[in-house]
């Protein structure tokens, strides 16, 4: 069963801040967030296990509550290289099979 | 730094027609993946593919399509007749242990 992503899309200006939300409705082994720019791959941002653990690079955090199966991905700052599709996958069993979202479009203006 | 690559990177073929889509994973990675993305949709999981084996597939990933590792370094993907709804974005991603790791993507146009 896909994760819900929210909100389905994010207008901000440059050194605004996002959050963007992954849930599930079934227990979860890791959520992994991406980011994919339009035509492009998706780039790997960040992996969270179940444990509840927070993680952060430079301006981009998540967080993973394993009580309510939920990740948030937090943008501080937002850069315009911030831009893109944030999805986030979430795998089961540590099967490895990621189901994703449908995506959150987060754009950034000067 | 070490990518995944994909070739070719546009198909374009015709209905019932068999294509196969090429990736080479990056070289110390054990785990394979393929995934699709119809145009503006979310990335969709097909197949994963451990030990020369697959070790999950999803419901998409039906007779039509194959997987293989012809040799050390390449990972294909067969669809065997395609059909007007297979046209999407096909990746390829490899991993280590938990991180996914995505080629560039083939575009495939089934006409």
């Amino acid at each position: 069963q896909q994760p819900v992503q929210s909100p389905q899309a994010v207008i901000l200006r440059e050194g605004e801040d996002a959050v963007i939300n992954c849930s599930s409705s079934k227990a979860l082994y890791s959520v992994h967030w991406y980011r994919q720019k339009h035509g492009e791959a998706p780039v790997f941002l960040m992996i969270l296990l179940k444990g509840g653990e927070q993680k952060g690079h430079e301006k981009i955090s998540a967080s993973f509550n394993e009580k309510k199966q939920q990740s948030s991905l937090y943008l501080t700052a937002s850069q315009l290289s911030y831009s893109g599709t944030y999805f986030c996958g979430t795998d089961l069993q540590g099967a490895q099979k990621l189901v994703f979202g449908q995506g959150t479009r987060l754009t950034i203006n000067p | 730094e070490p990518e995944v690559t994909q070739t070719p990177s546009h198909q374009v073929t015709q209905m019932g027609q068999e294509v196969i889509l090429r990736c080479v994973p990056i070289s110390n990675h054990l785990y394979f993946y393929w995934y699709r993305q119809i145009l503006g949709q979310k990335v969709e999981f097909l197949v994963s593919f451990y030990n020369n084996e697959i070790s999950e597939k999803s419901e998409i990933f039906d007779d039509q399509f194959s997987v293989e590792r012809p040799d050390g370094s390449n990972f294909t993907l067969k669809i065997r007749s395609t059909k007007l709804e297979d046209s999407a974005m096909y990746f390829c991603a490899s991993s280590e242990s938990l991180t996914q790791y995505f080629g560039p993507g083939t575009r495939l146009l089934v006409l």
